[in-house]
């Protein structure tokens, strides 16, 4: 099974509005990676946490972690046309280095 | 090189060939990974190389399946009498080490059909 999932599945929003993804896993962690993709190709890096971290920001990204709840959420606030893609988490378990990525949230920002 | 490079972009295939895949990480990127994304889904651990250890093989699906690491760099993917199951989009990934404290940077993946 998945070591993340995100939800939800899809995301249809309007330009300029936030959009928030969630993401949970069932293991202890290194850390938690966050990649977009964009037309079912090579993923791209956005932001990592660590474990001993709760909140960390890039632009327009925010990245929580709570690691009670084994969650994750990413955050894009003032959504762009462009931002429409794929989003993906993924974890290590702790002690491990096989990076396990989630099922991804589908967004689409509508101009 | 730049970024990571995967070849070829797209592979059509017959039933039952084999197929090599090949990848080449970013100079200096000790640890390579491989995954398989089928449409409309998310990413399928396959294999993961860091440095001279042995390689973790535990996602590979099947014995048809196998990769190596040629000094450390170029990596290949080779899927032996494939089948049609195995169409699905084939990513490369590298990163400074295996650790992922360091992001991974992904190629283009080649997509690869099996008919």
């Amino acid at each position: 099974s998945q070591q993340g999932e995100e939800d939800p599945q899809a995301l249809s929003i309007q330009e300029g509005e936030n959009a928030t993804m969630n993401c949970s896993y069932k293991t202890s962690i290194n850390n938690l990676q966050w990649y977009r993709q964009n037309s079912g190709r090579g993923l791209v890096h956005l932001i990592l946490i660590r474990s001993n971290e709760r909140e960390k920001h890039s632009g327009r990204l925010r990245v929580t972690l709570d690691t009670s709840k084994k969650s994750s959420s990413l955050l894009i606030t003032a959504s762009r046309a462009a931002d429409t893609a794929s989003y993906f988490c993924a974890t290590d378990a702790a002690g491990g280095f096989k990076t396990i990525f989630g099922a991804g949230t589908r967004l689409f920002v509508k101009a | 090189g730049a970024g990571v490079s995967q070849s070829p972009s797209n592979k059509v295939t017959e039933k039952g060939k084999d197929v090599e895949l090949r990848c080449d990480p970013i100079s200096g990127h000790t640890a390579l990974y491989w995954y398989r994304q089928s449409l409309g889904q998310g990413l399928e651990f396959l294999i993961y190389f860091q440095g001279n250890s042995a390689p973790d093989k535990s996602g590979l699906p099947s014995d048809r399946f196998s990769a190596e690491r040629t000094g450390g760099s170029v990596s290949t993917l080779t899927i032996q009498r494939t089948q049609q199951e195995d169409s699905a989009v084939y990513l490369c990934a590298s990163s400074l080490m295996v650790s992922s404290n360091y992001g991974y940077t992904f190629g283009s993946g080649t997509r690869l059909t099996v008919v």
